[in-house]
């Protein structure tokens, strides 16, 4: 979906270096996702926000930080790259003025971690 | 641990037949979404059922919820090659907010 972007698409790093990956929407939506996809495991929720000033810990949030710089804009950080972070990475959105949650996804930056 | 799981993990058919996916979840939902994803892309969006109902369409999609089995079913009725895909769902937890919990998908591959 052209709405919600995501920088890079693909990127191979070494192990302990400082990875940042780049979400950002025009849809105008208040929420926010970072989920990791991995072979077998489906997709599992590493940070979300609500809002600027909200935000929270998913399932899976050890090793990673987050930033919302501002509504349209989530950034997720790898503080210190390890192999198991190998994965593809999907940034979603979703709005808040109705009661159920379809999320929006971006096309996913895929990380290597040698 | 995930909350959905799909069964069967991988399912061949031909072009013109149905394609059915089931997805099992453990707790108690508000409801339950399916999306689609080409290889290595982003999800799309499908259908969502919501707890209260049984049955839904849109399209050649049929989707099913039995809340006392903790059950989905997705059927693709009439296949096509470009229904190849890996499909998920995902159920909306009652937990004040909305979160989706994905389960571990199906691989369709529908041949010509």
């Amino acid at each position: 979906d052209a709405d919600v972007t995501q920088t890079p698409r693909n990127r191979i790093t070494k192990t302990g270096k400082r990875i940042m990956l780049e979400c950002s929407q025009t849809k105008g939506h208040d929420r926010m996702y970072w989920y990791r996809q991995d072979p077998g495991l489906g997709l599992r929720l590493i940070y979300y926000s609500f809002d600027v000033k909200d935000i929270n810990k998913g399932e899976i949030s050890d090793g990673y930080s987050v930033s919302r710089q501002a509504q349209a804009k989530f950034s997720l950080s790898l503080e210190s790259a390890i192999p198991n972070q190998t994965a593809l990475y999907f940034c979603a959105t979703s709005d808040t003025s109705g009661s159920y949650n379809e999320q929006f996804f971006g096309p996913g930056t895929r990380l290597t971690v040698l | 641990s995930q909350q959905g799981e799909e069964d069967p993990q991988a399912l061949s058919i031909q072009e013109g037949e149905n394609a059915t996916m089931n997805c099992s979840y453990k707790t108690s939902i508000n409801n339950l979404q399916w999306y689609r994803q080409n290889s290595g892309r982003g999800l799309v969006h499908l259908i969502l059922i919501r707890s209260n109902e049984r049955e839904k369409h849109s399209g050649r999609l049929r989707v099913t919820l039995d809340t006392s089995k903790k059950s989905s079913s997705l059927l693709i009725t009439a296949s096509r090659a470009a229904d190849t895909a890996s499909y998920f769902c995902a159920t909306g937890l009652n937990t004040g907010f909305q979160k989706l919990v994905f389960g571990t998908g199906t691989r369709l591959l529908v041949s010509p």
